[in-house]
């Protein structure tokens, strides 16, 4: 069965630090994978997606992600995190077909920037 | 929230009751979602529209039903709301190959 998987319930990062949030992924073929950021009382935005093309994914707000096919892991990265960081973050992919149809989600992970 | 509103935002309601929840768009976008939030469960696809009377189901239809008369109207239906079913419920739309946006959300609950 194809998913996604963040296995950490929560990241706990030192503002300026660079942060990681994992998502591995379980899905055939080539994969779209996407990541969202959900802040407190809020919808979900979207961070970035991997269709094709580059392993290196720049996205908003300083947020970029690696895609490892040998590894099969989508990790979200930035190099220096802000308080404003502070979220829960879903990776995503499509339900059926190329995304059009439905995301289906990761548990999601949430981040803690510590002063 | 790019032109999304979900109405209501807060309901409380009684297990066999039905509820209608809205949701409206400025986008003029051809498709139209349904999500769950739960805890430990992400985010889960209920129905989906691309186009008005469009439908199909998602991951975890059971128990709902939607209706799109118009494009920028998607209605969610519980004909008969069971504690199972409290949740958090998003609305999103999207113009494929781009991204979906994401409404405020409305918290129901079953009692």
């Amino acid at each position: 069965a194809q998913s996604v998987a963040q296995p950490e319930d929560q990241v706990n990062v030192a503002e300026g630090n660079p942060l990681t949030v994992k998502c591995t992924y379980s899905v055939s073929g080539n994969p779209y994978l996407f990541w969202y950021v959900q802040y407190p009382n809020r919808g979900l935005q979207f961070l970035l997606k991997y269709i094709t093309g580059d392993n290196l994914v720049k996205g908003s707000y300083g947020f970029e992600a690696e895609f490892n096919k040998s590894q099969t892991s989508f990790h979200l990265k930035k190099p220096s995190a802000l308080a404003s960081d502070s979220a829960l973050y879903f990776c995503a992919y499509p339900w059926s077909g190329g995304g059009a149809d439905g995301l289906t989600f990761g548990k999601g992970t949430h981040l803690i920037i510590q002063p | 929230d790019a032109g999304i509103t979900q109405s209501p935002r807060h309901k409380v309601t009684e297990t066999g009751t039905p509820v209608t929840l809205r949701c409206h768009q400025t986008e003029n976008h051809r498709y139209m979602y349904w999500y769950r939030q739960d805890p430990g469960h992400g985010l889960r696809l209920i129905h989906y529209s691309y186009g008005v009377k469009d439908t199909d189901k998602g991951e975890v239809s059971d128990g709902y039903s939607v209706s799109r008369s118009k494009t920028e109207d998607f209605l969610l239906t519980l004909e008969s709301a069971t504690s199972s079913q409290t949740s958090v419920y998003f609305c999103a739309i999207s113009e494929p190959p781009n991204e979906q946006f994401f409404g405020p959300g409305t918290r129901l609950t079953v009692l």
